[in-house]
């Protein structure tokens, strides 16, 4: 298994305004994803964060919106900018060792008010 | 492009069975299934490869049929801590340990 801390758990933020959510793994991690599940939905993937190397977007998913930093193989960080009220949702960082078994965090609940 | 799961809720009573379904418009190498209870993290269950190896839960059990692109979970006797969010997780092209989530199914077990 992975321990995976993800930080913060929770946060109440004002439209406009920037959040950066970090995710910090117990071990070293070639691969590391980024999730967004909006209340009782399923889990959309963001991007991919991959050490030495820009993250790579999926479909509807922006670097200007949601830039991601990788600087070490235990570590990575999605910032969620210029948030409005739509960016509402849980956050969820994603680690896979090679196994194709995902280990999550426990997700950041944003609420932009 | 998301997998669709069927049903989309299902109660159950303790000790009966159920199965859920997972189905994708695109070629799968792999799936995973998880289980997700109410404010917590996805938990891993169980994968099953292209090509019939699988591994994962002692007590639940799972099908790939490949060219339907298709997968179910088998969820038998069911106990009161199977009760929670199911989703399965595909992979399209192998090596990339990128999964696409489906649609989830609701599952709540009654005493």
């Amino acid at each position: 298994s992975a321990v995976i801390s993800q930080k913060p758990s929770r946060d109440i933020c004002q439209r406009g305004t920037s959040l950066t959510i970090q995710c910090q793994v117990d071990s070293q991690v070639t691969m590391m994803f980024w999730y967004r599940q909006q209340p009782g939905q399923s889990l959309t993937l963001i991007a991919t964060a991959n050490q030495g190397s820009e993250a790579t977007y999926e479909s509807g998913f922006v670097i200007d919106k949601f830039p991601i930093s990788r600087p070490n193989l235990t570590f990575s960080t999605l910032t969620v900018s210029n948030m409005s009220p739509e960016d509402s949702s849980i956050y969820l960082c994603s680690v896979d060792r090679g196994a194709r078994e995902a280990f999550f965090g426990q997700g950041t609940r944003l609420t932009v008010v | 492009q998301q997998p669709v799961q069927s049903p989309q809720a299902v109660i159950l009573r303790e000790g009966e069975d159920a199965v859920i379904n997972c189905s994708s418009s695109k070629a799968l190498y792999s799936v995973h299934w998880y289980r997700q209870k109410h404010g917590e993290a996805p938990v891993f269950l169980m994968i099953l490869l292209k090509g019939g190896e699988q591994k994962g839960h002692d007590k639940i059990s799972a099908s790939f049929n490949e060219k339907k692109q298709q997968s179910s979970l088998y969820l038998t006797a069911s106990q009161l801590s199977y009760s929670g969010t199911y989703f399965c997780g595909t992979e399209t092209t192998s090596g990339t340990y990128k999964y696409i989530f489906g649609t989830g199914t609701r599952l709540k077990v009654l005493a």
